[in-house]
């Protein structure tokens, strides 16, 4: 099993900023994602982050707003970058050594003002 | 596009009582599905997952392909089995998890 660490734990914002998401894993796994769940909605899938190079973006996100680095194989960030009110919500950042088991962090709760 | 429904937010039972939580997917191929539990104040985990065919906690889930269903079921509730209850489906061959809107489960005294 993997044990992932988020930081920060929670965070409130006023618009037009960034904020920066660690996503720390205790051990290596092949496959980082971040998702976002909205109030009273489910996990939505962002992107898949891939060691070493540009992440993968699943539709209706773009690099710009949420650009994503995994510089090694226990660790990524996700930025939300100019937040607004919309971008209130949870992230979520989870990992695998294979494609069935998911690990997820606690996550980190974005409230933008 | 693939879809995971959960018709119900919110299942209140009784100690005792038998539980389910209903889950049907939209795939065209094969599809493997999952169950996510979050207690209260914990981080979201696997309970289950179809291929495995296991019992975790008391619960079990079959796929039903001409259904296309994977309930969760439980014969008898218990007060911990109060939690939030995500299905989800990973495209075959694929890596990344479609989820449900959840179920909150609520068992009474």
């Amino acid at each position: 099993s993997a044990v992932i660490s988020q930081k920060p734990s929670r965070d409130i914002c006023q618009r037009g900023t960034s904020l920066t998401i660690q996503c720390q894993v205790d051990s290596q796994v092949t496959m980082m994602f971040w998702y976002r769940q909205q109030p009273g909605q489910s996990l939505t899938l962002i992107a898949t982050a891939n060691q070493g190079s540009e992440a993968t973006y699943e539709s209706g996100f773009v690099i710009d707003k949420f650009p994503i680095s995994r510089p090694n194989l226990t660790f990524s960030t996700l930025t939300v970058s100019n937040m607004s009110p919309e971008d209130s919500s949870i992230y979520l950042c989870s990992g695998g050594t294979d494609t069935d088991t998911q690990y997820f962090g606690p996550g980190t709760r974005l409230t933008v003002l | 596009a693939q879809r995971v429904t959960q018709p119900e937010k919110l299942l209140s039972v009784f100690k005792g009582a038998p539980v389910e939580l209903k889950c049907n997917y939209s795939y065209s191929g094969s599809p493997e599905l999952f169950w996510y539990v979050q207690y209260s104040r914990q981080r979201l985990q696997l309970l289950l997952r179809h291929i495995s065919r296991e019992s975790i906690k008391g619960f079990t889930a079959d796929l039903n392909k001409g259904e296309t269903s994977f309930h969760l079921k439980k014969p008898f509730a218990q007060e911990e089995d109060s939690a939030m209850y995500y299905c989800a489906l990973k495209l075959g061959g694929g890596n990344k998890l479609t989820f449900g809107t959840g179920t909150q489960l609520k068992v009474e005294l």
